[in-house]
């Protein structure tokens, strides 16, 4: 079974500035893909950005970009020039690729979540 | 617009009712899923259903029943409601089963509080 963790609840930011959220998982499989989700106050579940597990290069989307390490596991999401509206929690997932069997296909698993709030 | 809609938005009812969320998307999709954030935001999968057939049942109460009456429409009923159904129920799709490589498209959610 894939588990998602952050380990970050809350992180604060300062308007202008740079912050990282960070995720690891744990997965026995070696094609999968990774995303970064935002829920604003509003609710919506937004999809900021996707990272594919066979491509070695960093996805980037605008003033987000994330880290992926493979094999430490790791995908971390970091927003430059941050904004008030940038204010919002963020979840990092899971989901194994198309080619991968058993119970967690089509099964998008997501982390706990990390409550970003930008400051003025 | 295109996009996954459900209704109601809010939903407030008591203990023991029987009540149903309903949700549809536009999008063309085969694959719809449920997902419950509990009140600590953690969001879990319940149900899905690729092409109206179910393709995940998650360790979810008898009392939750999904039903899709075809590939753009996919309900949940759920019977003599508890306290502890209070969250937020969200409504996904993906292109395919496949197709989930590319991540879903929730809709808005429904809180529903059992008082």
């Amino acid at each position: 079974a894939q588990t998602v963790t952050q380990s970050q609840p809350e992180m604060s930011v300062q308007e202008a500035e740079t912050v990282t959220l960070s995720c690891t998982y744990d997965t026995s499989e070696n094609n999968y893909y990774l995303f970064w989700y935002k829920q604003p106050p509003s609710r919506q579940m937004i999809l900021v950005i996707r990272q594919e597990a066979y491509k070695q290069q960093n996805a980037t989307e605008n003033r987000f970009s994330v880290n992926f390490q493979k094999a430490a596991k790791s995908f971390s999401l970091k927003i430059s020039d941050s904004q008030l509206g940038d204010t919002a929690m963020y979840f990092c997932a899971f989901i194994p690729s198309k080619n991968a069997g058993g119970t967690s296909y089509g099964k998008l698993t997501f982390g706990q979540g990390t409550i970003l709030t930008v400051h003025p | 617009d295109t996009a996954v809609s459900q209704t109601p938005k809010y939903l407030v009812t008591q203990m023991g009712n029987d009540k149903s969320i309903k949700c549809e998307q536009n999008l063309g999709h085969d694959t719809m899923y449920w997902y419950k954030q509990d009140s600590k935001k953690f969001l879990k999968i319940m149900f899905s259903y690729n092409n109206k057939e179910l393709i995940i049942n998650e360790t979810v109460p008898n009392r939750f029943s999904p039903k899709s009456p075809d590939k753009a429409h996919l309900n949940l009923h759920i019977n003599s409601l508890e306290l502890g159904d209070s969250a937020v129920y969200f409504c996904a799709s993906s292109p395919r089963l496949q197709g989930a490589s590319l991540g879903y498209t929730f809709g808005s959610g429904t809180r529903l509080t059992v008082v």
